[in-house]
């Protein structure tokens, strides 16, 4: 049974680009979170996603940042027009039920903003 | 107050050390618990849940003291390859959850 997929795992962008963040859920999994983790920080939550619809944006910056979980595919994490602070580790991590049972998590995309 | 803390140690111990890390929490609607483990620069990786009657893994114990809204984990005869970030993790909810993820307690087992 094949764990939580991210990809890419690394991914540079210069300012003003975008970025685009995918990640596969566990097998049988239909809860989806995104966090983000800064360098010696702990993990902030952005966003828990359910197929097709967003429960809990409550961590998503207002703007630049949007996700989504389509019927069919990965979870997407788009940030649009990166900057430098937006550099940091982002992690997905997927349930089997809701949001209070445990959350496994995949291996992270690194994206460095230049 | 931060909703969950814990002391970011870090904490050195020797090989065969017992260690026990503490996590309080503040919101008394708080559901469900996890430790987790996070490697330098990996992903947090689920160690245990933690229920109100205690629960044991191995080397590893989670307990949970729901009264002072407190948990903890227990490690017994560590080992070199337990040296990590230790994180709590708070589900808070009353009709919609909240996770809460401490900042983490580094462990660092010397031989």
């Amino acid at each position: 049974n094949a764990g939580v997929m991210q990809n890419p795992r690394h991914l540079v962008r210069r300012r003003g680009q975008e970025a685009r963040l995918r990640c596969s859920p566990m097998k049988g999994h239909s809860h989806v979170y995104w966090y983000r983790q800064l360098p010696e920080e702990g993990l902030k939550f952005m966003v828990y996603l359910q197929k097709e619809n967003i429960i809990d944006e409550s961590g998503m910056p207002k703007e630049r940042f949007s996700a989504e979980f389509p019927k069919e595919g990965p979870s997407i994490l788009r940030i649009q027009q990166v900057v430098r602070g937006d550099s940091a580790a982002y992690f997905c991590a997927s349930s089997p039920r809701d949001r209070g049972s445990e959350q496994y998590f995949g291996p992270g995309t690194r994206l460095t903003v230049t | 107050r931060k909703e969950v803390e814990q002391d970011p140690g870090p904490f050195n111990v020797p090989e065969g050390a017992t260690v026990a890390f503490n996590c309080t929490y503040s919101n008394s609607a708080s559901q469900s618990f996890f430790w987790y483990r996070q490697d330098c620069r990996k992903e947090p990786k689920l160690l245990m849940s933690v229920y109100s009657s205690g629960n044991e893994d191995g080397r590893f114990t989670a307990q949970l003291n729901r009264a002072s809204q407190y948990i903890s984990l227990l490690i017994r005869d560590s080992k070199l390859s337990d040296s990590a970030t230790y994180l709590c993790v708070v589900n808070i909810g009353t009709g919609g959850f909240k996770t809460i993820f401490g900042a983490g307690t580094r462990l660092f087992v010397k031989a």
